[in-house]
């Protein structure tokens, strides 16, 4: 089956850091990427929309200066979070998808917590 | 625009019993796909079972089986024989039928069993 592999799974940095979260298809061409993050206890929100080769797709109130998704192949995509403060500490989870319908479930990657000191 | 509401934060259950936690939904697009998500404690997003909006009958993976109603946009999860390690974070999601379009969550249900 398709797998995605997130890494790293858990990353402390102190404030005013960038801190980079890798997103890997491992056995499929990921033509798109999904960026969600979650807090405690709360559902996953869709972040971003990321296609292969173009600037990523931005949901509403997401700063695109903070977080900054790259898409630079079909294997890989990255979230860069830039100049981490506290209020960024929260659980990031990829997701990927290639060229198919709506009735194939998207496979994850582990998430990344971040915690922001 | 989509949506879908999960309105139990919480249910409990004892082991054995059934457990049904709901999902309703909404979209303009007739062509879509429902699913359910398990997220234990550890984060992971584990897949469950998946329901087609064209699909007559309704979808059953071993113990989890999903009550889709069409007429009333709901798609709620059965699960059957609950043991303690279905104790977790439940999650309804949709997704439109447009290729590249996201898995689009409901707030989620936790489960908790007890023995």
């Amino acid at each position: 089956g398709a797998v995605v592999s997130q890494h790293p799974s858990r990353v402390i940095c102190k404030s005013g850091t960038s801190v980079k979260i890798e997103c890997r298809s491992l056995d499929f061409q990921a033509t798109t990427m999904f960026w969600y993050r979650q807090f405690p206890k709360k559902s996953l929100m869709l972040m971003a929309t990321s296609n292969e080769g173009s600037k990523a797709t931005y949901e509403q109130g997401v700063e695109k200066d903070k977080f900054l998704i790259n898409h630079a192949s079909l294997t890989l995509s990255t979230l860069t979070v830039t100049s981490a403060h506290p209020e960024d500490s929260s659980f990031y989870i990829c997701s990927a998808s290639n060229r198919d319908t709506s009735n194939s479930p998207l496979p994850f990657g582990n998430g990344t917590r971040l915690t922001v000191t | 625009a989509q949506k879908i509401t999960q309105t139990q934060p919480g249910m409990f259950v004892q082991e054995k019993e059934a457990v049904t936690l709901d999902c309703t939904y909404d979209t303009s697009d007739p062509s879509y796909g429902l699913f359910w998500y398990k997220q234990p404690s550890s984060g992971e997003m584990i897949f469950l079972i998946y329901q087609g909006s064209y699909d007559q009958q309704n979808a059953t993976e071993g113990r989890y089986s999903l009550n889709f109603q069409k007429a009333r946009k709901s798609a709620n999860l059965v699960i059957s024989a609950s043991q303690l390690g279905d104790s977790a974070m439940y999650f309804c999601a949709m997704r439109e039928a447009q290729a590249g379009t996201a898995l689009i969550f409901g707030k989620g249900t936790t489960l908790s069993v007890s023995s």
